[in-house]
């Protein structure tokens, strides 16, 4: 069955600081890895997507990293901003045309 | 910037009612997306429209759910009745086309409360 595992579940660091989150996933075929920020009772926004023969993807402060063979990705925040706050959602698509599978998010809190 | 529009932002309604929401996807944007999404957990795709056709409604409760783009520009949402389950955000997302390498862009939501 394809399955999006994310963790943690949730996370709370201090502003400044760097954190990581994971995101296994059992779908094949693969085909591509979206990471998205949803804010609060907003909807989600790209980060970054990745294919198959990418193994790194940053976008300013966010960076992704995807290794197809043990079937994980990760996603890096550094020096983080209260802003960070949101929910982070990693999304695969087994194949391009196909329905996104998607994780149930990890829940960051910066405090001050 | 372009943006997907949704209406209502909240909506309260008492179960066995019927409620309508409403998208207007970015302009240009082929590919229309209805998902709802229960706290804490990832959005789950109800329906997908290419123009005014659509092309993915598997998951969608057809029993009372209905969705509808008639002429391939805005949407419509409806739940007729609206049971206690059913409360969650309801979020409207365009794209240019589609297939999974284009981005979808997501609207504010729409925060259904069934009481």
């Amino acid at each position: 069955k394809n399955q999006v595992e994310q963790s943690p579940q949730s996370l709370i660091i201090l502003e400044g600081k760097n954190c990581t989150l994971q995101c296994n996933y059992t779908v094949s075929p693969f085909s591509n890895l979206r990471w998205y920020k949803q804010d609060t009772g907003r909807g989600p926004v790209s980060l970054t997507i990745m294919t198959f023969s990418e193994n790194t993807k940053s976008n300013g402060r966010y960076t992704a990293t995807l290794d197809a063979d043990t079937k994980q990705s990760s996603l890096h925040i550094t020096a983080s901003q209260l802003s960070d706050s949101a929910s982070y959602i990693c999304v695969v698509s087994p194949d391009s045309n196909y329905q996104l599978i998607w994780g149930a998010g990890t829940k960051l809190i910066i405090k001050p | 910037e372009a943006e997907v529009a949704q209406s209502p932002r909240y909506k309260i309604t008492e179960k066995s009612q019927a409620v309508a929401f409403w998208c207007d996807p970015i302009s240009g944007h082929a590919t229309l997306y209805w998902y709802r999404q229960i706290l804490g957990q990832g959005p789950e795709l109800l329906v997908q429209f290419q123009d005014e056709s659509v092309v993915d409604d598997s998951q969608l409760p057809k029993d009372r759910f209905s969705a509808e783009r008639l002429k391939g520009v805005d949407s419509t949402l409806k739940i007729q009745p609206a049971e206690l389950g059913d409360s969650a955000m309801y979020l409207c997302a365009s794209s240019l086309d589609r297939g999974s390498y284009n981005e979808q862009f997501f609207g504010p939501g729409t925060r259904l409360t069934v009481l």
